[in-house]
């Protein structure tokens, strides 16, 4: 138990689907995000949520939608994506942008595109 | 604004070898360094941090980074290296500021048997 759980660990979607990525923090922190993880590139932020609010867009393409409904879950939906949108997905939580103690991450979600 | 560079994006080390893995850094105010390790189809694990303080950190699995703020870096090393090593590891500044953690593209370390 890392205390930030995603699910699911795997999803492989058609490109016309809908679908949503969940995140879950038990450890009391106040800001969660989005990372993407493409092979061979680096990680990549998407969102930022601190309070509750979006505080951070990373030019992500809309086919994203990012929801933060309370401090606790953080949700990533998901529509017709692209081929190039498979990567694993992490979500990661923090205590006020992570001074001093860093993020903590989840295991991700390997989010497959046809 | 912070960047993170590890110069390296592989690194083949025998088992019980010792390794160094480089990261430096570049940012205009004080900052607080990070070594995250990540095993395969995993999230990010944190391996230790620097704060302040001392300039020589331990952390989980044998590992230790020193500070050095003169040549803004913040390698990682361990003495002995196992098969169980194998994975990648990024470095990460972060400040006290209301910015997220910067994080560099990652070092594959692979211990060959």
């Amino acid at each position: 138990e890392t205390g930030v759980t995603q699910t699911p660990r795997h999803l492989v979607m058609g490109m016309t689907n809908k679908k949503s990525l969940k995140c879950e923090q038990h450890l009391g922190h106040n800001a969660m995000y989005w990372y993407k993880q493409s092979a061979k590139k680096p990680l990549e932020l998407m969102f930022v949520y601190s309070l509750e609010e979006r505080v951070e867009n990373n030019s992500v393409p809309s086919r994203f939608s990012p929801e933060c409904p309370n401090s606790s879950h953080l949700f990533l939906h998901l529509h017709t994506l692209q081929p190039e949108d498979s990567a694993l997905y992490l979500c990661a939580s923090s205590q006020d942008k992570g001074y001093p103690y860093g993020y903590t991450f989840g295991s991700g979600t390997r989010l497959t595109v046809v | 604004a912070q960047s993170v560079t590890q110069l390296d994006s592989q690194v083949p080390v025998f088992e019980e070898a010792p390794v160094e893995l480089r990261c430096n850094y570049s940012s205009s105010v004080s900052v607080y360094l990070f070594w995250y390790v990540q095993y395969p189809n995993q999230g990010l694990q944190l391996l230790l941090k620097y704060l302040s303080g001392s300039t020589l950190v331990k952390g989980i699995n044998g590992f230790e980074a020193e500070f050095n703020k003169s040549q803004t870096s913040f390698h990682l090393r361990k003495p002995s290296v196992h098969i169980s090593d194998t994975a990648e590891y990024f470095c990460a500044v972060g400040s006290s500021g209301n910015t997220p953690l910067v994080f560099g593209k990652g070092t594959r370390l692979s211990v060959i048997a």
